[in-house]
């Protein structure tokens, strides 16, 4: 199975900062990796897949990069409804999930 | 529009079992896959199970696999999972979740809105 490894697990930040979430796959992916948002009490929604394509409706600050087994998240200028709990996500061989980044205050 | 509605909450007591279903709408059934994810209290997302809405054809995680059954009903565009010997340690939120594609290898756009199964004596 394909382990992935979030870091960091929180991330204390101000609105406006600029926020890099990292994600390292435990094998070489294909781009097959995806970023979700999660708000408390809510269903994850998904944010980027095959690692830079942006999901519906989700705006441009949001981006993602990386290949083979590391990969980022960026937040480029972050937003009060920003705060929330993001996910990385491989599906080159069903699903694996992150433990998670919790961006806080 | 896409939605995907889950059975409402549920509470068993260890060692019962508990059948959560998944009613699809809004686009066409057998096009895209559908994934189910366990969240634990303050936890984070694990992935379960997927079945192909298309053939049937299943795949678990090896921690479930002698204990997670994901069954559809495609003339009712509904989906099930069955999970057997429950435990104290799977109360959680259960979500299913729509696959972009028709195939297990793409991530997940829709999601349902959860279901709590409580595991309790």
């Amino acid at each position: 199975d394909i382990q992935m490894t979030q870091s960091p697990s929180i991330l204390s930040a101000s609105v406006g900062d600029r926020v890099t979430i990292t994600c390292r796959a435990s094998q070489r992916l294909t781009s097959w990796l995806a970023w979700y948002q999660q708000k408390p009490g809510k269903a994850p929604k998904l944010l980027i897949y095959q690692t830079s394509s942006l999901g519906s409706g989700v705006p441009s600050r949001f981006s993602g990069s990386g290949s083979g087994t590391e990969f980022t998240l960026t937040i480029s200028s972050l937003q009060p409804d920003d705060f929330a709990t993001y996910y990385c996500q491989q599906y080159d061989d069903y699903w694996t999930f992150g433990q998670g980044t919790r961006v806080e205050i | 529009q896409v939605q995907l509605v889950q059975t409402g909450a549920e509470v068993r007591e260890p060692g019962a079992s508990v059948k959560v279903s998944c009613k699809a709408s809004g686009y066409t059934f057998s096009s895209h896959g559908i994934h189910w994810v366990r969240q634990a209290p303050g936890q984070g997302l694990e992935w379960m199970a997927w079945i192909s809405t298309h053939n049937g054809k299943t795949k678990s995680t090896l921690r479930f696999q002698d204990r997670v059954t994901v069954t559809t009903d495609s003339s009712s565009g509904t989906v099930y999972m069955e999970l057997r010997s429950l435990r104290s340690d799977d109360t959680a939120v259960f979500y299913c979740v729509r696959a972009a594609a028709r195939y297990a290898t793409s991530p997940g756009d829709f999601w349902g809105q959860g279901t709590l199964v409580t595991v309790s004596s």
